[in-house]
Order: structure tokens, then C-alpha cells, then sequence
């Protein structure tokens, strides 16, 4: 079945840093990965939509040069979050869907998800 | 085997049935358990959550968890088709664990 793993899977960092977060789709093209915010006992909040080769899609109220997305290949998205404050402590989780003909398009995959804390 | 599996479904049911959705996990250190409800490309929208075994009862949705046979399950009473979407079931461990999801269709 189709995986989406995500690096790190804990990162800790100073405030004011800034911190990457890669979400890789291990054995399908992902021309679309989306990312979430996860606050406990919360649902996951859509934060923006990646699309490889072009720009990523933010949901309102995301800000677009805080939560900086780079989709360079078919496998690879990256977030990166700037200048880190810790009320950007969270979960991150990013997800993928198969493109038509290597599975099913419906079905979101998700990456195990990645905890920031920021000091 | 996958950490968590859910059947994808799709599961069609009839207005007014009573809907079973399940997911088995292998790690018996998993420690909470959830179920999410997605729209289309929206984000899982938080349904139930819990932590021990036993049921959960929060509406029309029941919530339960047998952590020795490995299995959970949600359970929707009196099913609208409103209910029609994506179930996910996802577990923490160290990290999140999400089954696959499972397409749900409540036909009027």
C-alpha cells in the first residue's frame, strides 16, 4: 500500500529559527500533498495544498511567507515554518493522493506527522 | 502489515441504518484513538476521541475501542445522508498512525 513518511519526526527548536519539515510519498507520484495543523484534540486544519512544478493554494487565515511550501519533485514537499514562535508548536501532518492510475485518487494517505515544539 | 488497517470501502447504507466502521492496529502501545470525518478536500474534521478501552457515546456516534483483541470501532445511529464522507481512524504511538479512510454513501 501506498506510504508517506515525514522528516524529522520530532524537532526542537529556539524561537526565532526556522525549520524544515519534508513529507515524501515513498512508492507513488503525488502531483498534490496537502498539510495540517494538529492541535491536541482538535481536528486537522488545512493549511495549504502543494502542487508540484507550481505555487502552493493556502487556506484563509494561513500565512503564506510564515508557512513557506516547496513541491520540487513528484515525491517531495517541503514546509518550511520561519521565524519560529512557540504558539507554532504543534503537529504538522502532510498527506497525498495517487494520481489517476497509480491507485486510488479518493484516498488520502497520510504521513505519521511531525511534532515542532519551538522554546 | 500496516500499522493500522481500515477498509476503504466503499460502503453504501440506506437513510435511518446503523452504520460499523473499523480499524485493527498491531502496536499494542498505541495509547489514543481517534476517528475523523472528511468532506471532499477538506481536513479530517475531529469525531471522537478516546483513550481507554470501552465505548464512547458523544450523539449518534459511539466510539469503541477493544485494546486486546487490537480494534476499534465507530458506530453511527440513525445514519443522514449529511453522514456521507471520508472515515478515518487514526492512533498516536509515538507518532500518528491513520488508517486509509473508508467512503461512506447514507442514500436518502
Amino acid at each position: 500500500g501506498a506510504v508517506v513518511s515525514q522528516h524529522p519526526s520530532w524537532v526542537i527548536c529556539k524561537s526565532g529559527t526556522s525549520v524544515k519539515i519534508e513529507c515524501r510519498s515513498l512508492d507513488f507520484q503525488a502531483t498534490t500533498m496537502f498539510w495540517y495543523r494538529q492541535f491536541p484534540k482538535q481536528s486537522l486544519m488545512l493549511m495549504a495544498t502543494s502542487n508540484e512544478g507550481s505555487k502552493a493554494t493556502y487556506e484563509q487565515g494561513v500565512e503564506k511567507d510564515k508557512f513557506l511550501i516547496n513541491h520540487a519533485s513528484l515525491t517531495l514537499s517541503t514546509l518550511t515554518v520561519t521565524s519560529a514562535h512557540p504558539e507554532d508548536s504543534s503537529f504538522y501532518i502532510c498527506s497525498a493522493s495517487p494520481p489517476p492510475g497509480q491507485g486510488n485518487t479518493d484516498t488520502q494517505y497520510f504521513g505519521p506527522g511531525t511534532r515542532l515544539t519551538v522554546l | 502489515q500496516k500499522e493500522v488497517e481500515q477498509d476503504p470501502g466503499p460502503l453504501s447504507v440506506p437513510e435511518g441504518a446503523i452504520v460499523s466502521l473499523n480499524c485493527t492496529y498491531s502496536n499494542s502501545a498505541f495509547q489514543y484513538f481517534m476517528w475523523y470525518r472528511q468532506y471532499s478536500r477538506k481536513g479530517p474534521e475531529l469525531l471522537m476521541y478516546t483513550y481507554s478501552s470501552g465505548n464512547k457515546e458523544d450523539g449518534r456516534f459511539t466510539a469503541q475501542v477493544d485494546k486486546s483483541s487490537k480494534y476499534i470501532s465507530l458506530f453511527i445511529r440513525d445514519s443522514q445522508p449529511s453522514d456521507s464522507a471520508t472515515y478515518l481512524c487514526a492512533m498516536i504511538g509515538n507518532q500518528f498512525y491513520f488508517g486509509t479512510g473508508t467512503s461512506l454513501t447514507v442514500i436518502p
